[in-house]
């Protein structure tokens, strides 16, 4: 089965600081990997995404993403984190079923806080 | 475009009500979703459609959930009778058709709130 793992509950920063947050994954086949965003009280927020091509993925709000297939990984980062960029953080992976193919629902992971300290 | 719209957005009930919440896809979406978040649980898949049709529900906890797709612009779920155990954000989400260029993407609507008291 199809799942992905995001090691940190929380993971705190200063501002101006490089930031990461951890996402490794379990897949059969190739992987379609995603991150998003929820801000407090609001929606999840799509924020890139890995399909196929560059391992290195730009998003949205200075977010780029790093497919490692060797260590299964698909980690975000940002070079400078905002006191605006605190939020929850989900990575999700397509799910993806032998003899059915895509089943076209995403599966996530537990997320992650990040907390950006001025 | 306007999103995935869902509605209420808040909600407070007693226990053993009857809770609708509604949701309007984003417009030539084939899959719909819908999803509980709670504290203790995280994001969890409920039920989701595929041009209308019910694809998997394996997530809807008990029968008191039930969820339909009239259309292809309205879904609802709802819970009879409502419990405290019940209490969570419901978020509806919608993706297009399945293709490596999409990649699945789903975007979700702003989450209807309840609390059953």
């Amino acid at each position: 089965a199809q799942s992905v793992a995001q090691p940190e509950d929380q993971v705190n920063v200063a501002e101006g600081n490089p930031l990461t947050v951890k996402c490794t994954y379990s897949v059969s086949g190739n992987p379609y990997l995603f991150w998003y965003v929820q801000y407090p009280n609001r929606g999840l927020q799509f924020l890139l995404k890995y399909i196929t091509g560059d391992n290195l993925v730009k998003g949205s709000y200075g977010f780029e993403a790093e497919f490692n297939k060797s260590q299964t990984s698909f980690h975000l980062k940002k070079p400078s984190a905002l006191v605006s960029d605190s939020a929850l953080y989900f990575c999700a992976v397509r799910d993806f079923l032998r003899g059915s193919g895509n089943t076209g629902k995403l599966i996530f992971g537990q997320g992650t806080t990040l907390q950006v300290k001025p | 475009d306007a999103g995935v719209i869902q509605s209420p957005r808040h909600e407070v009930t007693e226990m053993g009500q009857e809770v609708t919440l509604r949701c309007k896809p984003i417009s030539g979406h084939d899959y719909l979703f819908w999803y509980r978040q709670t504290m203790m649980r995280g994001l969890e898949l409920l039920i989701y459609f595929n041009n209308n049709v019910p694809i998997d529900d394996s997530g809807m906890p008990e029968d008191r959930f039930s969820a339909k797709m009239p259309n292809a612009s309205f879904s609802t779920l709802k819970i009879q009778p409502s419990e405290p155990r019940d209490s969570a954000v419901y978020f509806c989400a919608s993706s297009p058709a399945q293709g490596w260029v999409s990649g699945n993407t789903i975007y979700f609507g702003e989450g209807s709130w309840l609390t059953v008291v």
